[in-house]
C-alpha cells in the first residue's frame, strides 16, 4: 500500500516551453504532498508544500510563478515548469502522506522525473 | 537550506562489513528518518526514530539518535551489493511533523 506514482519518469524540452509533472497517491488520500527538486550528486531540496484545496507554500528561494504548483484533488498534485530554462534541468521527486496518519508516518515517494531542457 | 550534514559523503567498503553512516542536524526535531535512494530513483523509507527513542532496530540496520548533541547514526550490518545506494537522514520538526527536510547524503558502495 501507499503507493505514489509520479508521471512522466523523463521529459525533453525545449527552452522557453513549459512542462507539467503529475503526482498521485494511487491506494490512499494526501491533504498535503511535497515537491522536492535533486540535482546530481546531491540532497533533495525542498521546493514547495502542496495543499489540496489551497495554494501551494513554497520555500525560500523558490519561485512561484515560474514553478506552478496545483493540488485539485486528495490524490494529485502538478507541478508545472513554466518557461523553462536549461538550468531547471533536474531531477523533480514528490512525496505524499496518507491522510489521517499521525506524526509519526514516513513519507512515501514517487519514482522522479528527470527534466532536460535543452 | 539542508537541514543537517551526512558523514561521510562517500563509503566503499567491502561486502559483509558494517557501514555507518552519521547525520547532524540543526534544529530541535520531533523525529528523525533515514531514506535510501538507488541511482535515478525515488526514495524508500528505512526507518524512523523518535525524539524520546535512543536505538531503534530494523533488521541489519541499527539508528542511533542523540539529541543533545544533535546527531544520528545509521548502522548497516553485514552488508551486501545490493545496498549499494545514497543515504540520506531526514528530520521532522515539532510544528510541521510532515514536512520532513534531508541532509546531504551518503553514497554508499560495496564491493563484492
Amino acid at each position: 500500500g501507499a503507493v505514489v506514482s509520479q508521471h512522466p519518469s523523463w521529459v525533453i524540452c525545449k527552452s522557453g516551453t513549459s512542462v507539467k509533472i503529475e503526482c498521485r497517491s494511487l491506494d490512499f488520500q494526501a491533504t498535503t504532498m511535497f515537491w522536492y527538486r535533486q540535482f546530481p550528486k546531491q540532497s533533495l531540496m525542498l521546493m514547495a508544500t502542496s495543499n489540496e484545496g489551497s495554494k501551494a507554500t513554497y520555500e525560500q528561494g523558490v519561485e512561484k510563478d515560474k514553478f506552478l504548483i496545483n493540488h485539485a484533488s486528495l490524490t494529485l498534485s502538478t507541478l508545472t515548469v513554466t518557461s523553462a530554462h536549461p538550468e531547471d534541468s533536474s531531477f523533480y521527486i514528490c512525496s505524499a502522506s496518507p491522510r489521517g496518519t499521525g506524526t509519526y508516518s514516513p513519507l512515501h515517494f514517487g519514482n522522479g522525473t528527470r527534466l532536460t531542457v535543452t | 537550506s539542508q537541514q543537517g550534514e551526512e558523514d561521510p559523503q562517500a563509503l566503499s567498503i567491502q561486502e559483509g562489513e558494517n557501514a555507518t553512516m552519521n547525520c547532524s542536524y540543526k534544529t530541535s526535531i520531533n523525529n528523525l528518518q533515514w531514506y535510501r535512494q538507488n541511482s535515478g530513483r525515488g526514495l524508500v523509507h528505512l526507518i524512523l526514530i523518535r525524539s524520546n527513542e535512543r536505538e531503534k532496530h530494523s533488521g541489519r540496520l541499527r539508528v542511533t539518535l542523540d539529541t543533545s548533541k544533535k546527531s544520528s547514526s545509521l548502522l548497516i550490518t553485514a552488508s551486501r551489493a545490493a545496498d549499494t545506494a545514497s543515504y540520506f537522514c531526514a528530520t521532522a520538526s515539532y510544528s510541521s511533523a510532515s514536512k520532513i527536510i534531508f541532509g546531504s547524503g551518503t553514497r554508499l558502495s560495496i564491493r563484492p
